[in-house]
């Protein structure tokens, strides 16, 4: 089964600080994952896709990378309307769609 | 702008069965694939299945197929999520989602989420 992970589970930093998430694919043909940002009591939104495309409208101080199985999300520096939970995805044409387990982000 | 639309609120008995909806706006509904997303009370997100209109195609998670049906009526630019007998353990916020992308698929706009409580 397709199984996507993402470290840390939760963070707490300061405002300002370089905040970055791991998301490890569970077959390197995934080739890409997309970033979705969810606040509390909201819908999730697409943040970043296909691994470093920012969604229209993301501030540019979110950015993706990765390759193969290994990918990360930065914050280069944290603002507090950034508190949410991220989750990463990916899609094989087998098992069809992946989220990870999220990353819930706090203010310290 | 694509904005997608769905049903308020529902609670139910178990053993219930239920469709909630997802309406489309500002997009080729017939070319979209539209999806939904379950998400159990402070969980993360699991797909659940996907058509697309046009033709019906419809696609499932393994874990959902033979629990929830997909469908979809091109005359009112709405997709359905359906189940037969409802369990407590569907209780959830379920979203429906449009996808994008190729070769690698993402969900870029999202519903507001309806809320499907649940009791036994």
């Amino acid at each position: 089964d397709i199984q996507t992970t993402q470290s840390p589970s939760s963070l707490s930093a300061a405002v300002g600080d370089r905040v970055t998430i791991t998301c490890r694919a569970s077959q390197d043909i995934a080739k890409s994952v997309h970033w979705y940002q969810q606040k509390p009591g909201k819908a999730p939104k697409l943040l970043i896709y296909a691994t470093s495309n920012l969604q229209t409208g993301v501030p540019p101080r979110f950015s993706g990378d990765g390759s193969e199985t290994d990918f990360t999300l930065t914050i280069s520096s944290l603002q507090p309307e950034d508190i949410a939970t991220y989750y990463c995805q990916e899609y094989d044409n087998i098992n069809l769609f992946s989220f990870g387990p999220g990353t819930k982000v706090d203010i310290k | 702008e694509v904005h997608l639309e769905q049903s308020g609120a529902e609670v139910k008995k178990s053993g219930e069965s239920l469709t909630i909806s997802c309406q489309a706006t500002g997009s080729n509904f017939r070319t979209s694939w539209i999806g939904w997303v379950r998400q159990m009370p402070g969980k993360g997100l699991e797909w659940m299945g996907s058509i697309f209109p046009f033709d019906s195609d419809t696609r499932y998670n393994p874990s959902f197929r033979g629990r929830v049906t997909v469908s979809a009526d091109l005359s009112t630019n709405t997709t359905s999520l359906r189940w037969s007998s409802l369990r407590a353990s569907d209780t959830a916020i379920y979203y429906c989602v449009r996808r994008r992308g190729y070769p690698s698929y993402f969900f870029d706009h999202w519903g507001q989420g309806t809320q499907v409580t649940v009791s036994s």
